[in-house]
């Protein structure tokens, strides 16, 4: 089965500056992933997904991710982050069946 | 138009009492997945739903729970002698296509305390 490994647990940035949160996959075929962001008290909610095609791909608010086969990541990026971005951030991956892995998730916290 | 929707959003129970945990999918929706978090976790895959076939029940932690979706719409997460490692948030989501492809639609989830 398919895995996913979020290195990081906590991740504080200023305001406008730029963000990067890792998120590494095992799996043995293509995978289908996902980026989430959950805010507090809220469901999650999906920022971008990559199934086939263009490793660059682009989402809501201003995030994108690449993927990388070569080093089974997934990171998600976005070039200036915004005191409204600060929330837990999930990776997924799917595989052809009906399992939906996820990451232990990422803490974001923005500075003033 | 609506989201999934998912009640109650807190359930407190004592040890050993049953609950029952209610989703409204997205109308039309085909799949639903229970997901449960724990605290400082990801959501980790308990059932899933293509209409109202149960085809994979392999995430439920034992046969104290259990899914239901008779008529292939709203869906229900039974929790038979609740323990205190039963607390978590429980996760509906559900999506238009079949399988883990699809982008997924959550609710807010039920808070379970157990006390």
């Amino acid at each position: 089965a398919q895995s996913v490994t979020q290195p990081d647990i906590h991740i504080t940035v200023s305001e406008g500056a730029s963000l990067e949160l890792r998120c590494n996959y095992s799996y043995g075929a293509t995978p289908y992933l996902f980026w989430y962001v959950q805010s507090p008290g809220q469901g999650l909610q999906l920022l971008l997904k990559y199934f086939s095609g263009d490793t660059l791909v682009q989402g809501i608010k201003g995030f994108e991710a690449e993927f990388k086969r070569s080093q089974s990541s997934f990171n998600l990026r976005k070039p200036s982050v915004h005191w409204s971005d600060a929330a837990e951030y999930f990776c997924a991956v799917g595989d052809n069946n009906n399992d939906m892995r996820f990451g232990a998730g990422t803490r974001l916290t923005v500075k003033p | 138009g609506a989201g999934v929707s998912q009640s109650p959003r807190y359930k407190v129970a004592k040890r050993g009492q049953d609950v029952a945990l209610r989703c409204d999918p997205i109308s039309g929706h085909v799949s639903l997945f229970w997901y449960q978090q724990a605290l400082g976790q990801g959501p980790e895959f308990l059932t899933y739903f293509q209409n109202e076939a149960q085809l994979d029940k392999s995430g439920l932690p034992s046969d104290r729970f259990f899914a239901e979706r008779p008529e292939g719409s709203v869906s229900t997460l039974k929790i038979q002698r609740t323990q205190q490692e039963d607390s978590a948030v429980y996760l509906c989501a559900s999506s238009t296509i079949q399988g883990a492809k699809s982008p997924l639609h959550f609710g807010n989830g039920t808070r379970l305390t157990v006390t």
